[in-house]
């Protein structure tokens, strides 16, 4: 069965800190994964990795994709803040019908003053 | 641009009790999908529409029904509710296929079943 799994459940942290949040996968025809931040309603699109690009940088924010060990992680450099917030991965299973997102248990990330 | 619009924010329910929560989005995308999420549990598919016409269950279909209205609007319907329906409940469309075109998602409706 697909699956996909995040890790911490949560953290809290300083303004300052780095954090690292983990996704990994067990999915059949890989074809991409995406990570999304959910503050106070709708989650909205951070990053999507595919196996032609397997890091993307956004500001404080970075991700990386490791095909051989079939996970993810999201950096968070100097966080504030107003990165407090979920954070979710997903994956997309591959259906005649069509694809179909599949969400990890997300990642709370509390950032303190 | 709205994005994605959803009906009601709120709602209150009694177990039996039917209602249908209503999305419409306006970026002419041809997929969409409801979810829902429940603390700790990430996002869940309920139902999904990859394209005008079609709709195909997800991971939790069972007490749903869904209807694609036409290309702007996909409903969800809680024919008979029940307190394990409670939930926040999220459209989300994409103008091609999940995982290759991002996902825009709507306010979410929030549901309580007593």
């Amino acid at each position: 069965e697909d699956k996909v799994v995040q890790s911490p459940l949560s953290l809290v942290v300083h303004e300052g800190d780095t954090v690292t949040l983990n996704c990994s996968y067990e999915v059949t025809n890989f074809r991409s994964l995406l990570w999304y931040k959910q503050e106070k309603k709708a989650p909205t699109f951070l990053f999507m990795l595919t196996s032609s690009g397997i890091e993307k940088k956004s500001g404080r924010l970075s991700s990386i994709l490791d095909k051989k060990e079939l996970s993810s992680i999201l950096n968070i450099t100097a966080t504030q803040t107003g990165d407090s917030a979920i954070y979710l991965c997903a994956v997309p299973m591959i259906k005649a019908a069509g694809n179909k997102l599949t969400f990890g248990g997300g990642t709370r990330v509390l950032v303190k003053p | 641009n709205a994005g994605v619009t959803q009906t009601p924010k709120f709602q209150v329910l009694k177990t039996g009790q039917s209602m249908t929560l209503q999305c419409a989005q306006d970026m002419n995308h041809n997929s969409m999908y409801w979810y829902r999420q429940d603390p700790g549990m990430g996002l869940r598919l309920i139902y999904y529409s990859a394209s005008e016409g079609t709709t195909d269950k997800g991971e939790v279909p069972n007490g749903y029904n869904v209807s694609r209205l036409n290309k702007r609007e996909f409903s969800l319907r809680l024919e008979s509710a029940a307190p394990s329906q409670t939930s926040v409940y999220f459209c989300a469309s994409s103008e091609g296929l999940a995982g290759v075109d991002e996902q825009f998602f709507g306010p979410g409706t929030r549901l309580t079943v007593l």
